[in-house]
């Protein structure tokens, strides 16, 4: 299958900085990424779809200004969670979309905002 | 929302088999996935199925039913390294609706 990275792996910061992760597809391109976010012991929740060269569509409930996504190019989408309180520490998981509706997933951001 | 329900959890034995039950209720249907995903990882794809029946992959197998609005994941010859939570997840349009996850244990 595809592989798709995620940096940094781990971050954490102190509550109200920036955080920005980066999701790239190591070989295909990618029109369109998926951000989640995961809580512990819980299911993936969608926060967001990115599309190349396009504003992403946020889900119902999710800040657009608090989680900035760029989808700069084809093998790069980044999220920035603005602000940073202890409340947005999670699993963050990105995932790009395959010719056939699939989804491979990048290994994880874990943050943690003290 | 979209309903997605299936099992917190379940242990096995060694050598075993086990099935994971999946039953949704969404707006819409695309494909039913399963993933694997292990504590601290991204999931890992383990099956798609889009049609009624039996998709057999090495010792996974996946059932769907549309008209039912269920599937099940089956393990068999179970290994230690099984032991992880198993996602059932409805593609809808273009984006996937999650169940919860089921953990599995796999004891010696």
């Amino acid at each position: 299958g595809a592989v798709v990275s995620q940096h940094p792996s781990r971050v954490i910061c102190k509550s109200g900085t920036s955080v920005k992760i980066e999701c790239r597809s190591l070989d295909f391109q990618a029109t369109t990424m998926f951000w989640y976010r995961q809580f512990p012991k819980q299911s993936l929740m969608l926060m967001a779809t990115s599309n190349e060269g396009s504003k992403a569509t946020y889900e119902q409930g999710v800040e657009k200004d608090k989680f900035l996504i760029n989808h700069a190019s084809l093998t790069l989408s980044t999220l920035t969670v603005t602000s940073a309180h202890p409340e947005d520490s999670s699993f963050y998981i990105c995932s790009a979309r395959g010719d056939y509706n699939e989804q491979f997933f990048g290994p994880g951001t874990r943050l943690t905002v003290l | 929302g979209q309903n997605i329900d299936q099992p917190t959890e379940m242990t096995a034995t060694e050598g075993a088999i086990v099935q994971i039950n999946c039953t949704y209720q969404t707006s819409g249907f695309n494909g039913l996935f399963w993933y694997q995903q292990h504590a601290g990882e991204a999931p890992t794809f383990l099956s798609y199925n889009v049609l009624d029946g039996l998709e057999e992959k090495g010792r996974f197998s996946s059932f769907l039913s549309r008209s039912k609005g269920y599937s099940y994941l089956l393990l068999k010859e179970l290994q230690m390294k099984d032991s992880a939570s198993y996602l059932c997840a409805v593609l809808i349009d273009y984006k996937l609706s999650f169940g919860a996850g089921t953990t599995v244990t796999v004891r010696a």
